[in-house]
C-alpha cells in the first residue's frame, strides 16, 4: 500500500548548519506531497507542498523538490536557526500517510 | 477567523467506557479529517468527511470507532468500550475543498489527549 519512509531522528545541529531530512514514498500514481512541522507546544502546520513532479515547494527558507524518478521529497534548509527546532513530518495524498517524524534540535 | 478547535483538550476515562471527542472545523471548510497520534509516532489517518458523508473511513481500526458529521460542520469521534491501547492524541483537521482539488491544505486542531486507565 501507499506509504512514506522518513529519515529517523533525532537530528542535532548548530545554528547556520545545513539541514536535510530525507523522505521517500511509495504510491500508485503521483500523489501530492507535503511537509508538516510541529513546533514545541503547538499544533501541526503545513510547511510546504508540491502537487506534481518537478514542483518545488518552499517556505521559511525550506525547500523540497518532488522527484518522480527517485520517488523522493527531501527537505532542505541552507542555514538553520534555533527557531527551526521542531518535529518535521513528510506525508502524501489526503491521508498524509505520515512517517514517524524527525525531531530537529538546533543549538545556538 | 478562528482555527480548528477540539474539545475536550484532555480526557481521562476508564477501560470499557464510552467517549466522544468533538471537532469544530474552520468555518466554510468542506472537508474534515480525523487522525490518531500515538507517543513518538506520526499522525495516523482515521477518516475523511466530504460534507456530511464519510468519503474514506479505511483508517478506523475497528468497529468500536465511529465518527459523524451530521450537518457538514462539527464532527464527533465516538469510541465505544475503550481500551488502554486507545490512549493517544486525536487530531482533527479541515480543508477548504477536500480532495476534489489536489492543492487543498489541511489545517490541524490542537488535539484531544485521551488517556484510558
Amino acid at each position: 500500500g501507499d506509504s512514506v519512509t522518513q529519515m529517523e531522528g533525532p537530528v542535532t545541529l548548530s545554528e547556520e548548519a545545513f539541514l536535510t531530512i530525507n523522505c521517500t514514498y511509495t504510491a500508485t500514481g503521483y500523489p501530492s506531497l507535503f511537509w508538516y512541522v510541529q513546533y514545541p507546544g503547538e499544533g501541526l502546520q503545513l510547511l510546504l507542498k508540491a502537487t506534481k513532479a518537478d514542483d518545488k515547494g518552499s517556505n521559511k527558507g525550506f525547500e523540497a523538490t518532488y522527484r518522480k524518478e527517485t520517488t523522493s521529497f527531501h527537505l532542505e534548509k541552507g542555514s538553520v536557526q534555533v527557531s527551526d527546532s521542531a518535529v518535521y513530518f513528510c506525508g502524501h495524498d489526503y491521508k498524509l500517510s505520515f512517517g514517524a517524524g524527525t525531531t530537529v534540535t538546533v543549538r545556538a | 477567523g478562528a482555527g480548528v478547535s477540539q474539545t475536550p483538550s484532555n480526557k481521562v476515562t476508564e477501560k470499557g467506557k464510552y467517549v466522544e471527542l468533538r471537532c469544530d472545523p474552520i468555518s466554510g471548510h468542506t472537508a474534515l479529517y480525523w487522525y490518531r497520534q500515538s507517543l513518538g509516532q506520526g499522525p495516523e489517518f482515521l477518516i475523511y468527511f466530504q460534507g456530511t458523508g464519510a468519503a474514506d473511513d479505511s483508517g478506523l481500526p475497528n468497529d468500536r470507532f465511529f465518527a459523524v458529521r451530521p450537518e457538514g460542520s462539527v464532527s464527533t469521534l465516538k469510541i465505544q468500550r475503550t481500551e488502554r491501547g486507545d490512549s493517544a492524541v486525536y487530531l482533527c483537521a479541515s480543508s477548504p475543498r477536500g480532495w476534489t482539488s489536489d492543492t487543498d491544505t489541511q489545517y490541524f486542531g490542537p488535539g484531544t489527549r485521551l488517556t484510558v486507565l
